[in-house]
């Protein structure tokens, strides 16, 4: 196993674009999970998946922001109308229900609106 | 309102001594306590976890105490190496489904 992959790794867009990040978790693993990171601060919850249930979100996920995780194996997290302040790290974990509690993070999808 | 703090200016020490990381939270009382390491531009990678019923763990160079009476986990790194420069997060998980992360300790481990 890879462990958990996100891709794209970087993203530049304009302001108003619309832009999607895709997350494969690591196989075994049915939760995963969304957060968000700026320079300087530790990783934001924002969403959680519990195989293709989407069980809670955070009040920064605007309703710009959509997570879905259709089959219960990978995810996708789209911002619609980009705005500069959603330029961050946008990074993925997963872990097993029954697990140690260790999340596994991928390397993150660096957006950069412009 | 729930808080976990960690302080946020950076620690610069010299190569072989110990590092002292330090995490307060406030407001809630976790079941246990994770401590990960973030290096620039990637994803965080967990290094220990340390349950409420736990004083102390240890993990090869590294030792986390959890003292639940001051809400206090302390972070050590004994005869620090400059590979161990890198930014330290804590994060008390408290009977919720998704994990709450501290604002990180930046390391620097100078020789």
């Amino acid at each position: 196993d890879t462990g958990v992959s996100q891709d794209p790794r970087h993203k530049i867009t304009k302001r108003g674009q619309n832009v999607t990040f895709r997350c494969d978790p690591i196989s075994e693993h049915n939760r995963l999970y969304w957060y968000r990171q700026t320079l300087g601060q530790g990783p934001e919850f924002l969403t959680y998946f519990q195989n293709e249930a989407q069980l809670e979100k955070s009040r920064l996920l605007s309703d710009r922001f959509s997570a879905e995780r259709p089959k219960g194996s990978f995810s996708t997290l789209e911002i619609q109308r980009t705005e500069q302040g959603d330029s961050a790290m946008y990074l993925c974990a997963s872990d097993a229900l029954q697990g140690t509690g260790e999340l596994f993070f991928g390397e993150g999808s660096r957006l950069t609106v412009l | 309102s729930q808080k976990i703090e960690q302080n946020s200016e950076a620690l610069n020490i010299q190569e072989g001594k110990t590092a002292t990381l330090t995490c307060n939270y406030t407001n809630y009382s976790p079941a246990y306590l994770q401590w990960y390491r973030q290096d620039p531009g990637r994803g965080p990678v967990f290094l220990l976890l340390i349950r409420e019923n736990e004083k102390e763990k240890r993990k090869e160079r590294l030792k986390v105490t959890f003292d639940t009476t001051l809400k206090q986990s302390l972070f050590h790194i004994t005869a620090s190496q400059p590979a161990d420069s890198a930014t330290y997060l804590c994060a008390p998980w408290a009977n919720t489904d998704k994990l709450i992360f501290g604002t990180g300790t930046r390391l620097q481990v100078f020789p």
